[in-house]
């Protein structure tokens, strides 16, 4: 089966940082494409990033909100993925969401989410 | 602002059907909307993508279509388990950012 486990999220003060992480099993995580979406408080979904697998570059896309403060990487000895979240706001508050995405931009499987509070 | 506009509620009796639109330029220009079903507390889970296809395991009661610049996501054949929020995503333009809808509260009657 495959899945997603989101941890790495908790309370922090504007301005800090915090690392996000996305362990996978059941698939070849090498070669997937990840993604991470975001959800604030009672509101809707919000794509934060994407990072394309080794063999297809490597490369990744951000949401202009969160480009130069947000970096996606990815060990895949690990079968890990990562959200290094640097110059909060309280607007980066919410659930965040480790998923994986199709080249058709379709996410497929979804982490169980994890909680980040910006917050003084 | 989404750049993709779905109804913010939609809503029908149990065994009938309800449609859902998502409009947007991008969805004319490309054939990516995906849709998602999220309940309450839980992550969304896919249901569409590629505007019609079904991932394995999706009942066939979902289906999805496109006419122009918006796509659709129709419940047929409503349950009590199908009320949820239901989003629409595409790719925004030629880049490669994603799009989501703003949502649709599904409630059924």
């Amino acid at each position: 089966e495959k899945q997603l486990v989101d941890s790495g999220g908790g309370l922090v003060k504007p301005g800090g940082s915090l690392r996000l992480s996305c362990a996978a099993s059941g698939f070849t995580f090498s070669n997937a494409w990840m993604n991470w979406v975001r959800q604030p408080p009672g509101k809707g979904l919000e794509w934060v990033g994407r990072i394309k697998s080794q063999t297809d570059g490597g490369t990744t896309d951000y949401a202009a909100p969160v480009k130069g403060r947000f970096t996606l990487s990815r060990d895949d000895s690990e079968n890990t993925l990562y959200l290094q979240m640097n110059s909060l706001k309280t607007e980066d508050t919410g659930v965040y969401y480790c998923t994986t995405i199709l080249w058709s931009f379709g996410m497929d499987v979804w982490g169980q989410g994890t909680t980040v509070t910006v917050s003084s | 602002q989404s750049a993709l506009t779905q109804p913010p509620s939609a809503s029908g009796s149990p065994g009938q059907s309800v449609t859902i639109s998502c409009t947007g330029t991008s969805v004319g220009g490309y054939n990516f909307v995906s849709w998602y079903q999220q309940h309450p507390g839980k992550a969304p889970k896919l249901l569409i993508y590629e505007v019609t296809k079904r991932p394995s395991g999706v009942p066939d009661r979902f289906s999805g279509s496109k006419s122009g610049n918006t796509a659709s996501l129709t419940v047929s054949g409503l349950q009590a388990e199908d009320e949820a929020d239901f989003y629409c995503s595409s790719n925004a333009g030629s880049n490669n950012y994603v799009v989501f809808g703003g949502g649709t509260k599904v409630t059924v009657l």
